[in-house]
């Protein structure tokens, strides 16, 4: 079965220093993740992906993922973080099938 | 800007009866997802289809959901009858080709009592 795990529940960081949002994954095969994000009330938007090639993948608001085959992790990072990157952030992975499979989420607080 | 629609947001109700959500996916978006969203669970798949037919609802309590694509422009959700336990935010998102990039609806939040 295929899966990922973001092992931290909460992720603080100062305004303007860099972030990292961990992600580590369990697959068969080649691995297609994702990143999402949720603001509060609201649905899940799509960050990034890496389906193949280069392992730095960018993405939008300024978001980049680092694909590390050998440590079978996808972490998020950011050079500079904002306030308004406080969010839900979500890793996930998708089968061969089409069905995509979350991580339990990591909220990220970036204080002033 | 194309998007996907939920209706209803929000729905209050007591426990026993019929629940119906429904999902309006992105015009030309084959494939559609079912979420359900808790504190305890986090984001679970319910069920999902492609080209309208059901692929996977193993993720779904049978005795008491259902879903259903009547046609490529509504996905419903159903609950009957509807218990305490049922109580989350329940996500519908689409996807435009099995690219694994999924496009998020706002969600239902339904609160059973």
């Amino acid at each position: 079965a295929q899966s990922v795990a973001q092992p931290e529940d909460q992720v603080n960081v100062a305004e303007g220093n860099p972030l990292t949002v961990k992600c580590t994954y369990s697959v068969s095969g080649n691995p297609y993740l994702f990143w999402y994000v949720q603001y509060p009330n609201r649905g899940l938007q799509f960050l990034l992906k890496y389906i193949t090639g280069d392992n730095l993948v960018k993405g939008s608001y300024g978001f980049e993922a680092e694909f590390n085959k050998s440590q079978t992790s996808f972490h998020l990072k950011k050079p500079s973080a904002l306030v308004s990157d406080s969010a839900l952030y979500f890793c996930a992975v998708k089968t061969n099938a089409g069905k995509s499979t979350f991580g339990d989420g990591t909220t990220l607080t970036v204080k002033p | 800007d194309a998007r996907v629609t939920q209706t209803p947001r929000h729905k209050v109700t007591e426990m026993g009866q019929e629940v119906t959500m429904r999902c309006q996916p992105i015009l030309g978006h084959n494939t559609v997802f079912w979420y359900r969203q808790t504190m305890m669970q986090g984001l679970e798949l319910l069920a999902y289809f492609r080209n309208r037919a059901p692929l996977d609802d193993s993720g779904m309590p049978k005795d008491r959901f259902s879903a259903e694509m009547p046609d490529a422009t509504l996905a419903t959700l159903k609950i009957q009858p509807s218990e305490p336990r049922d109580s989350a935010v329940y996500f519908c998102a689409s996807d435009p080709g099995n690219t694994g990039e999924l496009f998020f609806g706002e969600g239902s939040r339904l609160t059973v009592l």
